[in-house]
């Protein structure tokens, strides 16, 4: 069975806090692909990163990073000083290569930052 | 930049109406994408196609139907509104080459259905 789970369902921080958002996924394949996405206030899910089962390279992209780990079947999501604007709720989704497209989405964290 | 398209932010409908929801993506991809979200219980998905004229169903089509006759618009059609169809209506697009499975999505629709 493939299945995502974000167990936290919300946080709240306070502006400049780092933030972790956690991600742990189950499949039997060997190769697939997992995505953070982003959706604002306004609605529209934005895509973050794609990594592949065999790139378990830690990605920085400024203030974001994740970390990718095949032995605990995780994928987390951290944001470093964090901000208002990063308020939003955050999708971890996984896909198999075969699988057609197809997104399977985890439940969503909804992260609140206070100033 | 990906340019998914909905036609309507907004939409009120009447119970037993028909309702058409379009989605135009110009990145050229081959699949395409309905999806709708709903409080707890995330993003679910209704319908999705391959190529056109090709549709497969997702997880929840009961009550839905989709029509690609272009490869770059996908629409969703309720035959007769319910009141349990109240709910964001997400589209999203991808290509289908190996290892650029990421969707792009259009920015909603939230349907009432009164």
């Amino acid at each position: 069975a493939q299945k995502v789970t974000q167990a936290q369902t919300e946080i709240s921080v306070v502006e400049k806090e780092d933030v972790t958002l956690d991600c742990v996924y189950e499949t039997r394949d060997t190769t697939y692909y997992l995505f953070w996405y982003k959706q604002p206030p306004s609605g529209e899910l934005v895509f973050l990163i794609r990594r592949n089962s065999f790139d378990e390279q830690n990605e920085i992209s400024g203030r974001y990073s994740w970390n990718f780990q095949k032995s605990t079947s995780s994928f987390n999501f951290t944001i470093t000083a964090s901000q208002v604007v990063d308020s939003a709720v955050y999708f971890c989704a996984l896909i198999h290569y075969n699988q057609g497209g197809k997104l399977i989405f985890g439940q969503g964290t909804e992260l609140s930052v206070k100033p | 930049d990906v340019k998914v398209t909905q036609s309507s932010r907004y939409l009120v409908k009447r119970t037993g109406e028909k309702v058409f929801l379009e989605c135009v993506q110009d990145m050229d991809h081959e699949n395409m994408f309905w999806y709708r979200q709903d409080p707890g219980l995330g993003l679910r998905l209704i319908y999705f196609s391959y190529d056109v004229k090709m549709k497969e169903k997702g997880d929840i089509p009961e009550g839905y139907s989709v029509s690609r006759e272009k490869k770059e618009r996908f629409s969703l059609i309720l035959e007769s509104a319910s009141t349990n169809q109240t709910s964001m209506y997400l589209c999203a697009s991808s290509y289908q080459m190996t290892g650029y499975y990421e969707q792009y999505f259009g920015p909603g629709t939230r349907l009432t259905v009164t």
